[in-house]
């Protein structure tokens, strides 16, 4: 079946541009995840949402910054004013329910995003 | 907040030697561990997933131990391939949802 997908996969934006990042889960899953992974390091948790609920976002770097899951499907992230030190793989994962605890999450192929 | 550190940060072996692969996380308060392994330009697939209350978990060549009073997991590979030449991350569950990633290890294996 169909896995996690994202686009765009590769990114390219002006420094003070902003970008939309789009997330596909696999299909029915409860559980949407952000990462944001810079070169060399694993991935850092973004935000957590439990259909269209946003329950988490203290891992969301600054204000400019906003996801959303309108319809509990479909997730995209937002960045405003796009600075150099924003350039990293943003990572999508999913999982089937809420509370994933006993879970692995899916990941999707990442966007890499490079601001100059 | 949970630190997770892998080491070493790269390796290389010559095919057929086993991989040793190392983890350690400062906050033994975990939900579950997992390793991922992750290929350039792909997202992170997970290999093994270890649960708080089990000491280890095995698929086919790869097995991981779990002792989470010290707060380390070791993850080895057998008889290593070219295949797997990757980067290998661990990652803990410390609470309902939230991974915490180490820096990865990345293994080459020379044919």
């Amino acid at each position: 079946g169909a896995g996690v997908s994202q686009s765009p996969r590769y990114k390219v934006a002006k420094r003070g541009q902003d970008v939309a990042l789009r997330c596909d889960p696999i299909s029915g899953h409860v559980s949407l995840f952000w990462y944001q992974q810079a070169l060399g390091q694993g991935p850092e948790f973004l935000t957590y949402f439990q259909n269209e609920a946003q329950l988490d976002k203290s891992g969301l770097p600054s204000d400019r910054f906003f996801a959303e899951r309108p319809e509990g499907s479909v997730s995209t992230l937002k960045i405003q004013r796009t600075q150099q030190e924003d350039s990293a793989v943003y990572l999508c994962a999913s999982s089937p329910r809420g509370g994933a605890g006993v879970e692995t999450q899916y990941f999707g192929p990442g966007t890499r995003l490079l601001v100059l | 907040k949970q630190e997770v550190t892998q080491i070493p940060a790269a390796l290389s072996v010559p095919e057929g030697e086993n991989l040793v692969l190392n983890c350690s996380f400062t906050d033994s308060a975990i939900y579950n561990l997992q390793w991922f392994r992750q290929d350039p330009g792909k997202g992170l697939t997970s290999l093994l997933l270890i649960q708080s209350s089990q000491r280890e978990q095995t698929s086919g060549r790869l097995n991981a131990s779990l002792d989470k009073s010290s707060g380390r997991s070791t993850l080895y590979i057998a008889a290593s391939q070219p295949g797997d030449s990757a980067t290998y991350l661990c990652a803990v569950l410390s609470n309902d949802y939230k991974l915490s990633f180490g820096a990865g290890t990345t293994v080459t294996v020379r044919a």
